[in-house]
């Protein structure tokens, strides 16, 4: 079946920084979508993006869709310790009546 | 607006009773999803319902089972509960229209479900 996979797994990271983070699929998807979880809740939903080379922001975080359509890239810019989570990417080949899930990158902000 | 809304929040139970977890979707949506997710890991797909009738389903033994009413509210059955089903279990909705739509899924809070 389709698998996501997302990198790095986790990262530390000093309040400020910017952060990278990609997730990559061996098949093509048509739809993207980026969500974040903290702990004992459920995913939000962050940013949706929908075309080949689409790159959309949401205020500090930024989000593209890959040129290949099996690849997409969220960057947090000026990072917050609020910004501790778990990042989920989905990806949907039929756009958008299922979703396959990525199993996570958790970011940790250090002081 | 209210979200998705799961009850209850914490589930516990002990190996081989049942667990009934419920789910009410965004007004307005139609489908709803249900998802594993084991501590520390990350989301299983489950069963997905749209318009009452379940659509697809996961590698998941029988024993998981759902069903939608016609409020398209949802429930999720778990019989013969083992140690591994201990998870959080995310219910999510979205609107499908169909076709190139950008049909979204939006998650509840979860019900966290101990078996003992």
């Amino acid at each position: 079946g389709q698998q996501l996979n997302q990198s790095p797994q986790s990262m530390f990271i000093q309040e400020g920084e910017d952060v990278s983070m990609n997730c990559t699929s061996s098949s093509i998807f048509n739809t993207w979508l980026w969500y974040k979880q903290d702990p004992g809740e459920g995913p939000v939903l962050l940013i949706a993006l929908y075309k080949a080379g689409e790159l959309t922001s949401n205020g500090r975080l930024t989000a593209q869709f890959g040129i290949t359509r099996k690849d997409s890239f969220l960057n947090i810019s000026a990072s917050i310790p609020s910004d501790v989570g778990i990042y989920f990417c989905a990806g949907s080949d039929n756009y958008g009546q299922n979703f396959v899930f990525g199993p996570g990158t958790r970011l940790s902000v250090l002081p | 607006e209210a979200g998705v809304t799961q009850s209850p929040t914490h589930l516990i139970k002990t190996r081989g009773q049942q667990a009934t977890l419920r789910c009410s979707p965004i007004s307005g949506h139609t489908s709803v999803y249900w998802y594993q997710q084991a501590l520390g890991l990350g989301l299983q797909f489950l069963l997905w319902y749209d318009e009452g009738e379940e659509r697809n389903r996961g590698n998941f033994p029988p024993r998981f089972s759902g069903r939608q009413f016609p409020n398209y509210s949802s429930e999720l059955n778990v019989n013969a509960l083992e140690l591994e089903d201990s998870a959080l279990y995310l219910c999510a909705s979205s609107l499908r229209t169909g076709g190139k739509s950008k049909n979204i899924q939006y998650f509840g809070a979860g019900t966290r479900l101990s078996v003992l």
